[in-house]
């Protein structure tokens, strides 16, 4: 696609509900960031993806979040058991991996998540 | 590790008037690449402008300037005759290469109100 698309745009969850962020990068992309934007706060590293390498998951906050990348393209963020401290925007950016670091990355519009 | 700081939660500027967002970051590190993001209430996060570390001469993108100052490690933003569409929060972001990829990390963002 031209740009890095992100579904759902808003989701509202329970607290404990299992929760699961989409992001379809730009085609030919091969390097994938998760990132979390709490209520005025900057961009938290989440996760890395960078071909077929193992990812960067240094970011995580605990075992109840998790992400795959299905054939090097699109990413799945699951949130497990959700809690209210999770409500945040998601927020996903992709690179061709050379080009990252003249043009920096192309981030979608995110997923607002809240916990009630 | 690297840490980015953006000392000024707040500002606003009159339109068509000039303003500058500091940013300082703190890092050993002698090549890496600095951005300011732009993301306005549709979430989606914009490229501003990038300086590559070992460049000396200062970036500048039409009303978009930077006041790079490496031995400080200060990375200012210059946007001048302010339009009521630079209204947005701005993230000053450093990044530095890796061999296994690239490491990206953000300020806690500037919110710039464009004033009529």
């Amino acid at each position: 696609g031209a740009g890095v698309s992100q579904s759902p745009s808003n989701k509202v969850t329970e607290k404990g509900k299992d929760v699961e962020l989409r992001c379809d990068p730009i085609s030919g992309h091969t390097a994938l960031y998760w990132y979390r934007q709490s209520l005025g706060q900057g961009l938290e590293f989440l996760i890395y993806f960078q071909g077929n390498s193992a990812p960067d998951k240094s970011g995580l906050p605990s075992d109840r979040f998790s992400a795959e990348r299905t054939g090097g393209s699109v990413s799945t963020l699951t949130i497990q058991r959700t809690q209210q401290e999770d409500s945040a925007v998601y927020l996903c950016a992709s690179s061709l991996a050379s080009q990252g670091a003249f043009y920096g990355y192309t981030f979608g519009s995110g997923t607002r998540l809240t916990v009630v | 590790a690297q840490t980015v700081t953006q000392s000024q939660p707040e500002m606003s500027v009159q339109e068509a008037e000039t303003v500058t967002l500091s940013c300082t970051y703190d890092t050993s590190e002698s090549n890496y690449y600095l951005f300011w993001y732009k993301q306005p209430p549709s979430r989606q996060m914009i490229l501003v402008i990038r300086q590559e570390a070992y460049k000396q001469q200062n970036a500048t993108e039409n009303r978009f300037s930077v006041n790079f100052q490496k031995a400080a490690k200060s990375f200012s933003l210059k946007i001048s005759d302010s339009q009521l569409g630079d209204t947005a929060m701005y993230f000053c972001a450093f990044m530095k290469h890796l061999s296994t990829g690239n490491q990206f990390y953000f300020g806690t963002g500037t919110s710039l109100t464009v004033i009529p």
